[in-house]
């Protein structure tokens, strides 16, 4: 599977939109970017995601580059609540999906 | 909504005491899996369950065992709880293999903090 790459930490402001990138240059056709994000404490949450297209839903939009080596997960209006680690994963197997280190949003008023 | 649980929270053991670890979907789904994270190392498969009474190592199942006797229910066994099985265990579920499509989303329960004495 792909190795991503993203951000240790971002920070941003309160309603403001978070944008928060995601390296996977080495991501092969048929495998797909998806993004959870985990509150402290609690098991990850699946926000979205995508093959090649942009996706949007109810969390988040994803942006994916047309040569599918990075995508941006978009909070078109944080919030204190969307503070959390975002995990971006890219995978074809469905037993194998790796977490990395993810990134740390902070959200401040 | 895909709901997941897990049977405690919280949980507290002693070195050497056998520990089970349930987990419950409610959506009918055909893949359940057990993953470990701990700081700094993320998470990380134990076990997974593409079927009733069947099972598949993960990448570190060393020292754990599982169970699957019904299809909602996946079990996490430590057979002899050591200290370095301290960890918050989460479960996941998917639905299944599609045809033409490998991946499915994963849902996570809300784990269980297991503290090993």
């Amino acid at each position: 599977d792909a190795k991503t790459t993203q951000p240790t930490s971002m920070d941003c402001a309160e309603g403001r939109a978070a944008n928060l990138p995601c390296n996977h240059s080495t991501i092969s056709g048929n495998e797909y970017v998806y993004w959870y994000r985990q509150i402290h404490s609690q098991g990850p949450q699946y926000i979205i995601h995508g093959l090649k297209n942009n996706e949007t839903n109810e969390m988040a939009s994803l942006i994916i580059t047309e040569d599918r080596k990075s995508s941006t997960l978009i909070l078109p209006h944080a919030t204190l609540r969307d503070t959390a680690v975002y995990y971006c994963i890219v995978s074809n197997n469905f037993n194998k999906f790796y977490f990395g280190s993810g990134t740390k949003l902070n959200v401040k008023p | 909504d895909v709901k997941v649980t897990q049977s405690s929270r919280y949980l507290v053991k002693r070195t050497g005491e056998k520990v089970f670890l349930e987990c419950v979907q409610d959506m009918d789904h055909e893949n359940m899996f057990w993953y470990r994270q701990d700081p700094g190392l993320g998470l990380r498969l134990i076990y997974f369950s593409y079927d009733v009474k069947m099972k598949e190592k993960g990448d570190i199942p060393e020292g754990y065992s599982v169970s699957r006797e019904k299809k909602e229910r996946f079990s996490l066994i430590l057979e002899s709880a050591s200290t370095n099985q301290t960890s918050m265990y989460l479960c996941a579920s998917s639905l299944s293999l599609l045809a033409g499509r490998y991946q499915e989303t994963q849902y996570f329960g809300p784990g269980t903090r297991l503290l090993v004495l």
